[in-house]
């Protein structure tokens, strides 16, 4: 079945310590995107990509970093220098040009920062 | 800036009753608008999207319209069930930030 694989679903990590979310989609897809997702906040993008080895900072990128090395994967980075990591994080895709289509999203991975 | 508003924030319904759900916007040079629905601790499930040049889309009970110049788009579900009960979320495409744009979502509960 097509669709977006996320993981891990749960994840722990303690101050100081980077940790990598995977996102991986076989929809062929050219667009990704890293969402976060807070407690009464609508959704705000981290970052975002058109296209394999390009990428493009959301509205939220301090602390963050990605790569998009394949079409099909698109990881997220929580380093150290994230302030406030503990949130619900989701990966989505869709068609790009010219005017995005359809967003598909992940089932999301939540870290908690102990 | 564009701004997505979505109210009421919460809302309980009988089940068998038709409701509207709604979404504002603040900037009408959109591309298209998708309406989501999310369960708890789940990702957003696509519910329907559409495109700045349609009036509305309908998929099964739920039926979606968009009205560019007044910046508001609802969502009509017909004779609601338990199973509806989950937060619904409209986004926009803005085509001048070249962003989605989320509304924070009504939390609905049908009730038995």
């Amino acid at each position: 079945d097509g669709g977006i694989t996320q993981s891990p679903k749960y994840l722990f990590r303690k101050e100081g310590q980077n940790v990598t979310l995977s996102c991986e989609q076989n929809l062929n897809h050219d667009a990704m995107y890293w969402y976060r997702q807070d407690p009464g906040q609508g959704l705000r993008l981290i970052y975002y990509s058109q296209i394999v080895n390009d990428f493009q900072k959301g509205d939220i990128a301090e602390g963050y970093s990605v790569s998009r090395e394949k079409k099909e994967s698109f990881p997220l980075t929580v380093t150290s220098a994230q302030k406030n990591p503990t949130a619900f994080y989701l990966c989505a895709s869709s068609r790009a040009a010219p005017v995005p289509g359809e967003l598909f999203f992940g089932e999301g991975s939540r870290l908690t920062v102990l | 800036k564009q701004e997505v508003t979505q109210i009421p924030a919460a809302l309980s319904v009988p089940e068998g009753e038709n409701l509207v759900l709604n979404c504002s916007f603040t900037d009408s040079a959109i591309y298209n608008l998708q309406w989501f629905r999310q369960d708890p601790g789940k990702g957003l499930t696509s519910l329907l999207l559409i495109q700045s040049s349609q009036r509305e889309q309908t998929s099964g009970r739920l039926n979606a319209s968009l009205d560019k110049s007044s910046g508001r788009s609802t969502l009509y579900i017909a004779a609601s069930q338990p199973g509806d009960s989950a937060t619904y979320l409209c986004a926009v495409y803005t085509g001048t930030a070249s962003k989605l744009t989320f509304g924070t979502g009504t939390r609905l509960q049908v009730t038995l």
